[in-house]
């Protein structure tokens, strides 16, 4: 079966210092994958969005960036993080057009 | 342009009461539409999901949700709310051909004893 692992789960980190959050799939080949933000009270917004190695898409402008670097590997990054920067990230993953999004457990970062 | 309403950033309701949770999106065709539910610092788990045919859906834990196309609406509904549904509920949708998804804020479901 299909697994999706995220982490670290919690990160506390001050301004200005860098970011990386780090999701993997098992069981599936070729998964377009994606990193959402969510914000209280704001719903989960849409950050990057990859349908294959090296092919990345970006939603919102910001100070985050996104790579691809293996089939079922996504990374966020950011070089020097901001107050605004502090959410719940969450990873997902799906099989194609349309199909259903399956969810990672999520990681809580503040920003100092 | 796309997006997804829910109105109702909170709702409580008492054990055992139904329920219904209002969605509403904007699109110029019938669009994928899901239903997620999150407990507190948790992901995201798919309750159900509709893609055509019969406009009544039924998902897991005893949810159903009917697809209105002249209302553009997608809610949710449960006969007899228990106090482990207490979470909070994301709407969202996509559109042929495209990989996005697109979430509504949410709506945080209290369940009174």
């Amino acid at each position: 079966s299909q697994t999706i692992h995220q982490w670290p789960a919690t990160l506390v980190q001050p301004v200005g210092s860098p970011l990386s959050l780090e999701c993997t799939v098992e069981g599936t080949s070729n998964p377009n994958l994606y990193w959402y933000r969510q914000a209280a009270g704001r719903g989960l917004q849409l950050l990057f969005y990859s349908v294959g190695i090296g092919q990345i898409s970006s939603e919102v402008p910001q100070n985050l960036s996104a790579s691809r670097p293996q089939d079922r590997q996504f990374i966020l990054s950011s070089k020097k993080l901001l107050l605004s920067d502090s959410g719940f990230y969450l990873c997902a993953w799906s099989g194609g057009y349309t199909g259903e999004l399956f969810f990672g457990e999520g990681s809580r970062l503040t920003v100092l | 342009a796309q997006s997804v309403t829910q109105p109702d950033i909170h709702i409580t309701v008492s054990e055992g009461a139904s329920l219904e949770l209002r969605c509403n999106y904007s699109y110029g065709a019938t669009p994928y539409l899901f239903w997620y539910v999150q407990s507190p610092g948790q992901g995201l788990q798919l309750l159900l999901k509709y893609f055509s045919g019969d406009t009544l859906v039924q998902g897991i834990k005893g949810f159903e949700a009917e697809f209105k196309r002249s209302q553009s609406s997608f809610n949710l509904r449960k006969p007899s709310v228990h106090w482990s549904d207490a979470a909070e509920y994301f709407c969202a949708f996509a559109t042929s051909g495209t990989y996005k998804y697109i979430f509504g804020t949410g709506t945080r479901l209290k369940v009174l004893a």
